[in-house]
């Protein structure tokens, strides 16, 4: 059983649109992370949290709003999409201090 | 803050040849040290997360160095074979944050039959 998914897989949307990814851990992790992944500049950290109700803020936040509402679910938002947001987005969880982080499969956005 | 080198971003290799990934960190205080391996299509699974305490690290079918002296860090593929084909990252998490970690820019490991 997968311990982090991710949804939806794919996406289209147009510019201007307004996108919600959503993640879910299964390891009872307080850590949850989101990431865009680019070619050319590897993982970018965008926002992560640390528990239910919070929110920090990554390397690349700019555009994206982020919100975890339970310890388990984890939400990244795009309300205004731009072509420039066009990406491979990964979730990830962590025990927290220095542990690894489990990924999720990916969600491909595209935005036209 | 903390900035991680990987290099190089392509490489090209013969099945049961050696291939050598190799990362450079500046934070000479980081603690914790990781491989990621992301096959097509798929998230990153952790190959191996290295202390700083240990410089010699050996998994199946590779062997993770830490030179902490160079600020180095690398992963050898010993004898690859085409399911070592993927895209390999190295991760370090820095002193001042132990909560995220930096990744590489990736390396595209292609094991030619």
């Amino acid at each position: 059983e997968a311990a982090v998914t991710q949804s939806p897989r794919n996406k289209v949307t147009v510019t201007g649109g307004n996108v919600t990814l959503s993640c879910r851990q299964t390891n009872s992790h307080n850590y949850m992370y989101w990431y865009r992944q680019d070619t050319g500049h590897g993982l970018r950290l965008i926002h992560y949290s640390y528990g239910a109700g919070n929110l920090q803020i990554g390397d690349v936040p700019d555009g994206y709003k982020a919100t975890r509402t339970t310890q388990e679910d984890f939400f990244l938002l795009l309300e205004l999409a731009s072509p420039s947001q066009t990406s491979l987005y990964f979730c990830a969880s962590s025990a927290g201090n220095y542990a690894e982080q489990f990924f999720g499969p990916g969600t491909r956005l595209t935005v036209l | 803050g903390e900035q991680v080198e990987q290099r190089p971003p392509h490489l090209s290799v013969r099945e049961g040849d050696s291939a050598v990934i190799i990362c450079t960190y500046t934070d000479p205080n980081s603690y914790y040290f990781f491989w990621y391996k992301q096959e097509p299509g798929a998230g990153l699974q952790l190959l191996m997360k290295v202390f700083s305490s240990t410089e010699i690290n050996e998994g199946q079918g590779f062997t993770v160095l830490l030179n902490k002296k160079d600020k180095q860090l690398s992963l050898n593929l010993t004898a690859a074979h085409p399911g070592d084909s993927a895209v390999y990252f190295c991760a370090v998490s820095p002193d001042t944050n132990a909560y995220k970690v930096i990744f590489g820019k990736g390396t595209h490991l292609h094991v030619l039959p």
